[in-house]
This record gives C-alpha cells, structure tokens and sequence, in this order.
C-alpha cells in the first residue's frame, strides 16, 4: 500500500497569515493526489484534484503544488473560515490511501 | 443538488453484522464509481471500498476483504454495505463518496453526512 505522511501535524495561525502544508507520498503518483478539508463533526469537502486543480466553488486563495512523493497545500491568506484539518489522498492505485491529516487552528 | 444520505448505523456486538445503505439524488447514480470511506472516532480518514457504475468491479482495503462487501441498486439510486464478521475496529462514522474521474485523476467530490457504526458488547 501507498504510505502518506503530512507535516506538521499541527499548526496554529493568524487571519492573513501565509500557511503550507506538506504531503509526501511512500512512491511515486505521478499528480493523482487531492486535498480535502474537514471542520469537526461534518464531512470532508474536496479543495483540490489532480495535485493543482482548484475543485469548482473553492476559494481561489488555495492551491496546491507537486507531483511524484511530495506535494504542497498552500492557503495564501488564511480566513476564519479556514480553521479545520486537512487531509491529502492518494488515487494512484487501491486501496486510496490518505495522510494523518493536518490540523490548522487559530493562534 | 447532489445529496448523498447514509443510514443503518446502529451499536451492534463484536462478530454482528450490520447493512449500511447510502441513498442518492441530484445526480445520474449510475454514472459514477461510489465509495465508502470511514472514519473511526477522533482519527483520520479511510477509504473502505469503491465500485464501479454497472457493479462489475469492486476493491476494498485489505482490513476488511471477505468480511465486508459493497453493492449497488442503480433502479433505486442506492449504494450498500454489508459488514459482516464485526470487530471493535470497525468502530467509525461511515461516509458514502462519490467518485470524480476527470480525466486521469479520481477523487471524491461529493460526501454523505455520514452514518455511526459502533461495535462494542
């Protein structure tokens, strides 16, 4: 199976702030990984596929970067609304796996 | 609108089984490959099963191979699963997913509000 990690696990942040998360994949998978984001007690919601396609309706200040084992989400601006854990997903081959998650709260 | 509604979540004893049911509307279900995907209590996400349109094809993680197993009724716009063989593990919130395949990349763009499977005695 293909392993996922993410870093940090955690992070704290302001309104404004720039944030990264890293993903990185136990091989290669080409560009076949995506983004969700989860708020506690709801289902997850798909931010980015394809490793740098921005799902319709999301806010443009996410993106996403990489290919191969190590990929990148970055909030450009983080907004209150933007406080939750985020996982990525690998889709290269069953079984889908998916990273730790990263957790992002308010500083 | 897309509405993926899951149900038959219910606190059943170790060795139990349980058939979860995922009704779809807002969309042509039996356009798309569907997933179950859980999540156990505080943790991380797991993707569980996925089938493909006409039912033909079917992969699951290995944690639960011969034990559970996804169908679909495409007349009434409705995804299973059938957990058989139950242990404390399999403790989750079950989510139901639809498939997105857009060209080569596959992710799940829409989410059920997801359904509590607890096994305990």
């Amino acid at each position: 199976d293909i392993q996922m990690t993410q870093s940090p696990s955690s992070l704290s942040a302001s309104v404004g702030d720039r944030v990264t998360i890293t993903c990185r994949a136990s091989q290669s998978i080409s560009s076949y990984l995506n983004w969700y984001q989860q708020k506690p007690g709801k289902d997850p919601k798909l931010l980015i596929y394809a490793a740098s396609s921005l799902q319709s309706g999301v806010p443009s200040r996410f993106s996403g970067s990489g290919s191969g084992t190590d990929f990148t989400l970055t909030i450009s601006s983080l907004q209150p609304e933007d406080f939750a854990t985020y996982y990525c997903q690998q889709s290269y081959r069953t079984p889908f796996t998916f990273g730790p998650g990263t957790k992002v709260d308010i500083k | 609108e897309v509405q993926l509604v899951e149900s038959g979540g219910v606190l059943v004893q170790p060795g139990g089984s349980l058939r979860l049911s995922c009704a779809a509307s807002g969309f042509t279900f039996s356009n798309y490959w569907m997933s179950w995907v859980r999540q156990a209590p505080g943790k991380g996400l797991e993707w569980v099963a996925n089938i493909k349109q006409d039912g033909s094809e079917k992969y699951y993680v290995d944690s639960v191979k011969g034990r559970f197993t996804i169908s679909r009724d495409n007349a009434k716009n409705s995804l299973y699963l059938q957990m058989n063989s139950l242990r404390a593990e399999d403790t989750a919130v079950y989510y139901c997913a639809r498939d997105r395949i857009v060209g080569v990349s596959y992710s799940f763009d829409y989410w059920g509000q997801g359904t509590l499977v607890t096994v305990s005695s």
